[in-house]
């Protein structure tokens, strides 16, 4: 079965700290991306990446930046987290042909204090 | 650019109600359709697609036409359960390389 894997489910950091959120997938899927959920506004995509070492920025790239280094592995990186990045994030995959769905990680709810 | 709209919420309905959540996109080419259900404390879970004009997607009792005339998907289910109590998501991609865009979500809440 398909499966998308988030490294946490509950993070808490402090602000300033460097943040790390692991998305590993084992559907040799090309395409990773990013989202961080919030009340009312709905999924809001902050990066994707349609082959390793390849990223384009989403709709709300600022603040953070990624790694794709492993066709498997998409990563989240928050340069110096502040208290408005705390929010649910989500990792998803899906494959460049066709017009597939994505699949989705359970996501990470990630705190800053 | 593509753009997905749904009803707002939360949608509150007595158990074996029938259901309907409105959703109208705006896009450039062919784009295929989803529905996403994102249960309480989970990550966003496919529930159905329509690849084209006028294919029905159907699951677990829920059911979504690909209407390009009016450019909707609406999602109907006829006789909703508790456990349907959720977050639904409408969204569209219009290929491989393309972001998907998704809808703010409407959540449904089913009381006994």
């Amino acid at each position: 079965d398909v499966k998308v894997t988030q490294s946490s489910r509950y993070l808490v950091k402090r602000t300033g700290e460097k943040v790390f959120l692991e998305c590993v997938q084992d559907m040799d899927h090309e395409n990773m991306f990013w989202y961080r959920q919030d009340p009312g506004l709905g999924l809001r995509l902050i990066y994707f990446s349609y082959d390793v070492k390849m990223k384009e920025k989403g709709d709300i790239p600022e603040g953070y930046s990624v790694s794709r280094e492993k066709k498997e592995r998409f990563s989240l990186i928050l340069e110096s987290a502040s208290t408005n990045q705390t929010s649910m994030y989500l990792c998803a995959s899906r494959p460049l042909t066709g017009n597939q769905p994505q699949h989705f990680g359970d996501g990470t709810r990630l705190s800053i204090l | 650019g593509n753009s997905v709209t749904q009803m707002e919420g939360p949608v509150t309905l007595s158990e074996e109600a029938f259901l309907t959540i409105n959703c109208t996109y705006t896009a450039t080419g062919y784009p295929s359709l989803f529905w996403y259900v994102q249960y309480p404390g989970e990550g966003l879970q496919l529930l159905l697609k329509a690849t084209k004009a006028d294919d029905k997607g159907s699951n677990k009792g829920f059911e979504a036409t690909y209407r390009k005339e009016t450019t909707s998907f609406h999602l109907e289910k006829g006789s909703v359960q508790v456990s349907d109590s959720a977050v639904y998501f409408c969204a569209l991609s219009d290929g491989g390389y393309q972001k998907v865009t998704f809808g703010t979500g409407t959540k449904l809440q089913v009381i006994p």
